[in-house]
């Protein structure tokens, strides 16, 4: 398995701020991605967290919006930029291990006002 | 692309009661299939896995059979309990790219 810890846990944000979220890995992982979880549904692709170089965004993200740093290969921080309630959301980083197995840190939660 | 689907709708039922959650997938190649579940204000955790057909995953009495014929991986428990009302969610590793359903939330009445 995998130990993934996030901070912030939660925190709660004013409009056009925006906020950074960290993870570390136990170990070193290859491949690291950021999802998305909205209220009540299932999870989205942000990026692929790619280790010293820039991220790699599914359709409808932007580096802009969303900018990812991968210094090593057990960290990652994701922010979210210019923040508008429509961002308030689960916030969640992944690892894959070798196993085929994703790994789930206990998310962040996000509330915009 | 690679796709799963789950059956629509929250699913309620009384304790001790069988559970199936259904889950059908789309794939090119030979995914290996996944069940996560995510407790109310958690994050998700694996539950169980199968790399191949006719695997069966198996974990705190839920199973799931990779059945290729049918492309589903059907989540199966004989009597749950209250601590079992969470989130469920159907994934698929095809070559690196991971998709999920939609989840299913289950809630266990006393």
């Amino acid at each position: 398995s995998a130990v993934i810890s996030q901070k912030p846990s939660r925190d709660i944000c004013q409009r056009g701020t925006s906020l950074t979220i960290q993870c570390q890995v136990d170990s070193q992982v290859t491949m690291m991605f950021w999802y998305r979880q909205q209220p009540g549904q299932s999870l989205t692709l942000i990026a692929t967290a790619n280790q010293g170089s820039e991220a790699t965004y599914e359709s409808g993200f932007v580096i802009d919006k969303f900018p990812i740093s991968r210094p090593n290969l057990t960290f990652s921080t994701l922010t979210v930029s210019n923040m508008s309630p429509e961002d308030s959301s689960i916030y969640l980083c992944s690892v894959l291990k070798n196993t085929g197995e994703l790994f789930f840190g206990e998310g962040s939660r996000l509330t915009v006002l | 692309g690679d796709s799963v689907t789950q059956m629509e709708g929250p699913v309620t039922l009384s304790e001790e009661a069988f559970l199936t959650i259904n889950c059908t997938y789309t794939a090119t190649g030979y995914p290996s299939l996944f069940w996560y579940v995510q407790y109310p204000g958690e994050g998700l955790q694996l539950l169980l896995k199968a790399t191949k057909a006719d695997d069966k995953g198996s974990n705190k009495g839920f199973e799931a059979t990779y059945r290729k014929e049918t492309t589903s991986f059907h989540l199966e428990k004989g009597s749950v309990q209250v601590s079992d009302s969470a989130v469920y969610f159907c994934a698929l590793n095809g070559n690196n790219r991971l998709a999920f359903g939609k989840g299913n939330q289950v809630v266990v009445i006393p």
